[in-house]
């Protein structure tokens, strides 16, 4: 059982470089989220979506673009990437069945911008 | 708008002891869900259990236990007869009604460490 597959899971960048972060799940879950986790400040959440062509804005959405065409996968595009954006950031995916809500999580990808 | 306060940043206990880690939350939404997830030294996040807010009862699951009170919006999490592989980052989280986990608010994480 994959789950939710992130790649890389580590980047250096250099600022004002950009990339895509790269989220992937094969449990057919409607839901996919982005979060960032800073020290000291827990996870928070960057984008979502509900279902494949739909996504919306969380907490923390400057700096980072998302698309969903498929149910699959939700990539996470950073545009021109700033040393803010150093984060380990995690992926997840879930289904909307209220017996079923548990997010399950991504192993993480160490981003580091220089 | 939600929150999750998790006021304990960092607890250390001697193995064996048992400890409570505490999670205050704050929500307008009348059916809600909340969560705790444990991240060890190796940085994944690990489900330990979720509990909606019409389920008040608590619950035991071997040596973890969790307490859910709605009068004071606290779901708090004990470990009995800890272990050094308790030694994480635990994180309370909250989710908005509708079922799904798409939106989780989490805490800023308490973390454990059980010594030997």
């Amino acid at each position: 059982n994959a789950g939710v597959t992130q790649t890389p899971k580590f980047q250096v960048l250099k600022t004002g470089q950009s990339m895509t972060l790269q989220c992937a799940q094969d449990m057919n879950h409607e839901y996919m989220s982005w979060y960032r986790q800073d020290p000291g400040m827990g996870l928070r959440l960057i984008h979502y979506s509900v279902g494949a062509g739909i996504t919306d804005q969380g907490e923390v959405p400057n700096g980072y673009n998302v698309s969903r065409s498929t149910t699959e996968d939700f990539p996470l595009r950073l545009l021109s990437a700033a040393p803010s954006q150093t984060s380990v950031y995690f992926c997840a995916s879930s289904s909307p069945q209220a017996t079923r809500a548990e997010a399950f999580f991504g192993q993480g990808t160490r981003l580091t911008v220089v | 708008a939600q929150k999750v306060t998790q006021a304990q940043t960092e607890i250390s206990v001697v193995e064996k002891e048992d400890v409570t880690l505490d999670c205050v939350y704050e929500t307008r939404d009348t059916t809600y869900y909340l969560f705790w997830y444990k991240q060890p030294p190796s940085g994944e996040l690990v489900f330990l259990i979720r509990r909606n807010s019409f389920d008040e009862q608590n619950e035991i699951s071997g040596r973890y236990s969790w307490n859910f009170q709605k009068s004071t919006s606290s779901f708090n999490f004990t470990i009995t007869a800890s272990q050094v592989v308790d030694s994480a980052v635990y994180f309370c989280a909250l989710s908005e009604a509708g079922g799904g986990a798409q939106k989780l608010v989490f805490g800023q994480g308490t973390r454990l460490t059980i010594n030997p």
